[in-house]
């Protein structure tokens, strides 16, 4: 089975810090996404990469950037995190992209709040 | 306009009974279309693809209609295990090669015995 792991489920941080999301995952798949999940707005794109080293900008990017240095491994990073940005944060993974029928894995999330 | 609309709910039905939610997209370009089931602080799963001739799986039977860009899931028989957050969903590309899904808010279902 697919696993996609995220490094922490809960994470306080302070305001102006800035903030490291680690996402791995297991099985050699291209894609992977950051979303935030907020009450009331569903799940909302932040930036997703198809490729190491290749990113895209999603929906909400402002305040975020991420990292793919390697093909397991996306980051997401809030420079100088704001009390705006406490959400939970879902990390997924997906084989290729192409085919229409493609299946999202999602890891746990990770419930980050900044005071 | 979001580009996928449902109604939050909740519905809160008993055991045994039959219930439907349905959804909206706004892009006629979607090209694939998907529920998710997310349950109670996890995270969300795939439940089924939706295809234009509709499907079904068990008592869940998910259809879809391009005309007027709506896709409905119906589940029969409900258990209480089927309790959670349904998503919808659509696939589009847009700019790049790569498929970005689009989710709805989500509709929640409580089941009680």
């Amino acid at each position: 089975d697919v696993k996609v792991t995220q490094s922490s489920r809960y994470l306080v941080k302070r305001t102006g810090e800035k903030v490291f999301l680690e996402c791995v995952q297991d099985m050699d798949h291209e894609n992977m996404f950051w979303y935030r999940q907020d009450p009331g707005l569903g799940l909302r794109l932040i930036y997703f990469s198809y490729d190491v080293k290749m990113k895209e900008k999603g929906d909400i990017p402002e305040g975020y950037s991420v990292s793919r240095e390697k093909k397991e491994r996306f980051s997401l990073i809030l420079e100088s995190a704001s009390t705006n940005q406490t959400s939970m944060y879902l990390c997924a993974s997906s084989l290729t992209g192409a085919s229409t029928n493609e299946k999202l894995f999602f890891g746990s999330g990770t419930q980050l709040s900044v005071l | 306009r979001k580009e996928v609309e449902q109604d939050p709910g909740p519905f809160n039905v008993p055991e045994g009974a039959t219930v439907a939610f349905n959804c909206t997209y706004s892009n006629s370009a979607s090209q694939s279309f998907f529920w998710y089931r997310q349950d109670c602080r996890k995270e969300p799963k795939l439940l089924m693809s939706v295809y234009s001739s509709g499907n079904e799986d068990g008592r869940f039977t998910a259809q879809l209609n391009r005309a007027s860009q709506y896709i409905s899931l119906l589940i029969r028989d409900s258990k209480l295990s089927d309790s959670a957050t349904y998503l919808c969903v659509v696939m589009r590309t847009r700019g790049s090669t790569l498929g970005r899904l689009y989710f709805g808010r989500g509709t929640q279902l409580t089941v009680w015995p």
